[in-house]
C-alpha cells in the first residue's frame, strides 16, 4: 500500500484565497483525521470522520474551514477565504477503525498565505 | 482539559549515548499513549504505542515506559545513532469514557541531534 497520500505537498497562496487540501486514505481504514501543525500550538485536531461520517469538528478553527469526506477513499479540507494565520503543515492520518489504536499518518501538505 | 508536556525541547548528544526523552500528561485517565517520530519535512511514523494497562513497550534500542498514575511517559534510546536525529512526539488519546472518539492529544516535542 502506498500510505497516506496527500495533495499537493506544497501550496502558496494570497489571502482571501480559497485552498482545497486532499487527502486519500489508505485502503480499508475507516477512520481519518486532520490535524494543523504549527510552531507555536504543535499539532492539533481539527476533525475526523469514521465511516465517512464527521464524529468531531470540535477543532476546526472557524467556519471559513470545511471538511468533507464523500466516501471511503477521498477526504477534502477546504479554507475559503484563506488568512496568513492559516499558513501551517496539515496532516491527513487514517486508521482502520474508531477502535484501533494506530493512526498512520501522511506526509502533509505545508500552506503558506501571503 | 488533557494537556502534554515534554522536556526538553531540544537535546544535543553525542553517538552512542543512552538517552530519555520526558512526556508527562495532565489527565491520568487514558486509554494509550503513543511515541512518534518526525523527520524534517515529512510526517509522523509511529514508535511505540502503550495501552493504559502495560508499564512499558520495547522495539529494538526503543523503550518506552508508562506511569499512568503519576502521569507520565519516557522514552528510552539506547546508543544513540546520527540517524536517531529527528523530533520525537509524545500523545495521549483520552479514555472514551472520558472524552468521545479517538482523537491524540499531542505534545509539542523534544527535537534529538546526535551527533557523529
Amino acid at each position: 500500500d502506498a500510505g497516506v497520500i496527500q495533495s499537493p505537498r506544497h501550496e502558496v497562496t494570497e489571502m482571501g484565497q480559497e485552498v482545497t487540501l486532499r487527502c486519500k486514505p489508505i485502503s480499508g481504514h475507516n477512520s481519518l483525521f486532520w490535524y494543523r501543525q504549527t510552531m507555536m500550538r504543535g499539532l492539533e485536531l481539527l476533525i475526523y470522520f469514521n465511516n465517512n461520517v464527521p464524529i468531531d469538528d470540535s477543532g476546526m478553527p472557524e467556519d471559513r474551514f470545511s471538511a468533507k469526506m464523500p466516501n471511503a477513499s477521498f477526504s477534502t479540507l477546504k479554507i475559503q477565504p484563506s488568512e496568513p494565520r492559516d499558513s501551517a503543515v496539515y496532516f491527513c492520518a487514517t486508521a482502520v477503525s474508531s477502535g484501533t489504536d494506530t493512526q498512520y499518518f501522511g506526509p502533509g501538505t505545508r500552506l503558506t498565505v501571503l | 482539559k488533557q494537556e502534554v508536556t515534554q522536556i526538553p525541547a531540544a537535546l544535543s548528544v553525542p553517538e552512542g549515548e543512552n538517552l530519555v526523552l520526558n512526556c508527562s500528561f495532565t489527565d491520568s485517565a487514558i486509554y494509550n499513549l503513543q511515541w512518534f517520530r518526525q523527520d524534517p519535512g515529512k510526517g509522523l511514523t509511529s514508535l511505540l504505542l502503550i495501552q493504559s494497562s502495560q508499564r512499558e513497550q520495547t522495539s529494538g534500542r526503543l523503550n518506552a515506559s508508562l506511569d499512568k498514575s503519576s502521569g507520565r511517559s519516557t522514552l528510552y534510546i539506547a546508543a544513540s545513532q546520527p540517524g536517531d536525529s529527528a523530533t520525537y512526539l509524545c500523545a495521549v488519546r483520552p479514555h472514551p469514557a472520558n472524552q468521545a472518539g479517538t482523537a491524540l492529544i499531542f505534545g509539542k516535542g523534544t527535537t534529538l541531534s546526535v551527533s557523529s
